[in-house]
């Protein structure tokens, strides 16, 4: 399966702990995203990258939360002393280097569920 | 700011019954508009794109929409739909050079066989 995956599916952790999640975009695709999504709501930005640099944090991504993407490949995304609101699908999604219009057409990876107890 | 409404949460129609699906987003500039669809278990697929031209785009599975620039709408249509088309369908716009996605909360459409 060439497409993006995402790892651990599903994360179930106490409040207070962190936990920290891991994307592997699809092979050559420079820029990768982070998105949220709560339940009745669509997937909400939260930080995107081009090649190792992280270029873009949206508001929602507080100082409980930091994303790598050491190498221009995979990257993970952190959040330290979780909270029951933290509680959400992750999702990553990742774009084509071509065109400029590619860099808008973002493939999805099957998400983490994270449940903060 | 950039937002997408959409109208309806939840829609239920019978198989054969057409589809329309709105979507009005709020933007200034130039926009790329997309639909992604997302299967009960599965992860969100990109259905259809606009980037320019024809305003009228044709996506997989027999669906389409028309961006209509004066109305700020995407909807997204289809003549007739099959049970298989039962899932949550989520309008999308981006603009500027970030190309992050602002999504619409999504519409669950269910259809009855």
């Amino acid at each position: 399966d060439t497409g993006v995956s995402q790892n651990p599916r599903h994360k179930i952790t106490k409040r207070g702990q962190n936990v920290t999640f891991r994307c592997d975009p699809i092979s050559e695709h420079n820029r990768l995203y982070w998105y949220r999504q709560t339940l009745g709501q669509g997937p909400e930005f939260l930080t995107y990258f081009q090649n190792e640099a992280q270029l873009e944090k949206s508001r929602l991504l507080s100082d409980r939360f930091s994303a790598e993407r050491p190498k221009g490949s995979f990257s993970t995304l952190e959040i330290q002393r979780t909270e029951q609101g933290d509680s959400a699908m992750y999702l990553c999604a990742s774009s084509h280097p071509g065109m400029l219009s590619s860099y808008n057409e973002q493939f999805f990876g099957p998400g983490t569920r994270l449940t903060v107890l | 700011a950039q937002s997408v409404s959409q109208h309806n949460h939840h829609v239920i129609l019978s198989e054969a019954a057409s589809l329309e699906l709105g979507c009005n987003y709020s933007y200034g500039g130039t926009v790329n508009l997309f639909w992604y669809v997302q299967y009960p278990g599965q992860h969100l697929q990109l259905l259809l794109k606009y980037f320019s031209g024809d305003p009228l785009v044709k996506g997989i599975k027999g669906f389409e929409a028309e961006f209509i620039k004066s109305k700020f709408s995407f909807n997204l249509r289809k003549p007739s739909v099959q049970w298989s088309d039962t899932a949550e369908y989520f309008c999308a716009v981006t603009g500027g050079s970030q190309g992050n996605l602002i999504f619409g909360k999504g519409t669950k459409l269910s259809v009855k066989p």
